[in-house]
């Protein structure tokens, strides 16, 4: 059964940084490409950033393009998302998912990510 | 990367079909055969309904069905039960991103 554990979430200041953690089991983790899609508070889902299974290739949203920066330890079986300059509007649940080009068929429970002072 | 256009809410009575659609662009929807369907209920994270525009994941009612035509993609939930009331949201890969839809609330009359 695939699973998929989100953590770090916090509540961070305007400006501050925070990583993103999601730990992956029950698949072979280092042939999928992962990706973080986020949800702010009674909206909808948007993509923020993808990362292939060897690790070298990523994307961004413009909305994070710049400030956010994925990664993925394959050895760890862990995905991350280091998050810089955060501003109010990342206020969030952050889901880690596994799929590739828009098709996720497993996700996260999320991490909430609020972003005040 | 402007989300894709979904209506706020739709509405039937159990055993009607409805229709949810997504429109996008030449440049995402009406540019790859890589559109989903996601289907989420409240404090849930989504689940995956359709992808590659008409493919049904194992394990999804075949209630559900997908098609494209040009930049808009479809959604059709036959037979609505009151299982079926939740959010749904579409999703067209773009190239290098992905971009989902503001997200549409079907309610069962």
């Amino acid at each position: 059964e695939v699973q998929l554990l989100e953590s770090g979430g916090d509540l961070v200041q305007p400006g501050g940084s925070l990583r993103l953690s999601c730990a992956a089991s029950g698949f072979v983790f280092n042939t999928y490409a992962m990706n973080w899609v986020r949800q702010a508070p009674g909206k909808g889902l948007e993509w923020i950033s993808s990362i292939l299974s060897s690790g070298y290739d990523t994307y961004y949203a413009d909305s994070v393009k710049g400030r956010f920066t994925i990664s993925r330890d394959n050895s760890r079986n862990t995905l991350y998302l280091q998050m810089h300059s955060l501003r109010a509007d990342d206020t969030a649940i952050y889901y880690c998912a596994k799929g590739v080009k828009g098709a996720y068929p497993d996700w996260g429970q999320g991490t909430l990510v609020t972003v005040s002072s | 990367q402007s989300a894709l256009t979904q209506p706020a809410s739709v509405s039937g009575s159990p055993g009607q079909s409805i229709t949810i659609s997504c429109t996008g662009t030449s440049s995402d929807v009406g540019n790859y055969d890589f559109v989903s369907w996601y289907q989420q209920f409240p404090g849930k994270a989504p689940n995956l309904i359709i992808t590659e525009v008409s493919r049904r994941p194992s394990g999804v009612s075949s209630r559900f069905s997908g098609s494209k035509s040009g930049n808009t993609a479809s959604l059709t939930i036959s037979g609505l039960q009151a299982e079926d009331e939740a959010d749904y949201y579409c999703c067209s890969h773009a190239g290098y991103t992905n971009i989902f839809g503001g997200g549409t609330k079907v309610t069962v009359l």
